[in-house]
């Protein structure tokens, strides 16, 4: 599978627990993006990543959030002392920054949080 | 700052009749227009997306989406609907080419019935 990978799919965690999700973005792609999603919601964005460098964070990303991609290959998105108002999808995405105008930008499947 | 509207919150439609989503934007500059499709529990899936040129845009799965500037919409079309097509469907907006921070709607939901 060539696609963006997310795992886990689904997480299911007490408040006030610690939850990490990976992503694996298509190979070679140098952009990395992390979305969240509440049910009835469009995607909010959260942050992005060109290659190992975090460029930008939403004023969404709390103190609790926080995202790395070490190697520029891989990203993890950790949130601390979890809340109920965290349960959502983190939808993770990929895309090449070339000059070309219009590059396609791949999402995962989402990983589930349930906080209960 | 970018939002975006889809004002139907859920649209039923029978198999084999047309549909159209709408969507209006909100944004000073040049806007980058995109709808995607996410199916239960899924990610979410390009359908189509407006740069530049030709105002009107053909995507995948039979879709196409007119840009019109002077209502600042971007609404979503297709002749004939599958069963297949019931899903939720988003309009986004993006703030330049290639940069993906984007604005979504709330989502429209599509339900297709025989």
């Amino acid at each position: 599978d060539t696609g963006v990978s997310q795992d886990p799919r689904h997480k299911i965690t007490k408040r006030g627990q610690n939850v990490t999700f990976r992503c694996d973005p298509i190979s070679e792609h140098n952009r990395l993006y992390w979305y969240r999603q509440t049910l009835g919601q469009g995607p909010e964005f959260l942050t992005y990543f060109q290659n190992e460098a975090q460029l930008e964070k939403s004023r969404l990303l709390s103190d609790r959030f926080s995202a790395e991609r070490p190697k520029g290959s891989f990203s993890t998105l950790e949130i601390q002392r979890t809340e109920q108002g965290d349960s959502a999808m983190y939808l993770c995405a990929s895309t090449v920054r070339t000059g070309i105008v219009g590059n396609t930008i791949y999402f995962g499947e989402g990983s589930w949080l349930t906080v209960v | 700052a970018q939002s975006v509207t889809q004002p139907d919150i859920h649209i039923t439609v029978s198999e084999g009749a047309s549909l159209e989503l709408r969507c209006n934007y909100s944004y000073g500059a040049t806007p980058y227009l995109f709808w995607y499709v996410q199916s239960p529990g899924q990610g979410l899936q390009l359908l189509l997306k407006y740069f530049s040129g030709d105002t009107l845009v053909q995507g995948i799965k039979g879709f196409e989406a007119e840009f019109k500037r002077s209502q600042s919409s971007f609404n979503l079309r297709k002749p004939s609907v599958h069963w297949s097509d019931a899903a939720e469907y988003f309009c986004a907006v993006g703030p330049r080419a290639n940069d993906y921070k984007l604005s979504f709607g709330a989502g429209t939901t599509v339900t297709v019935r025989a």
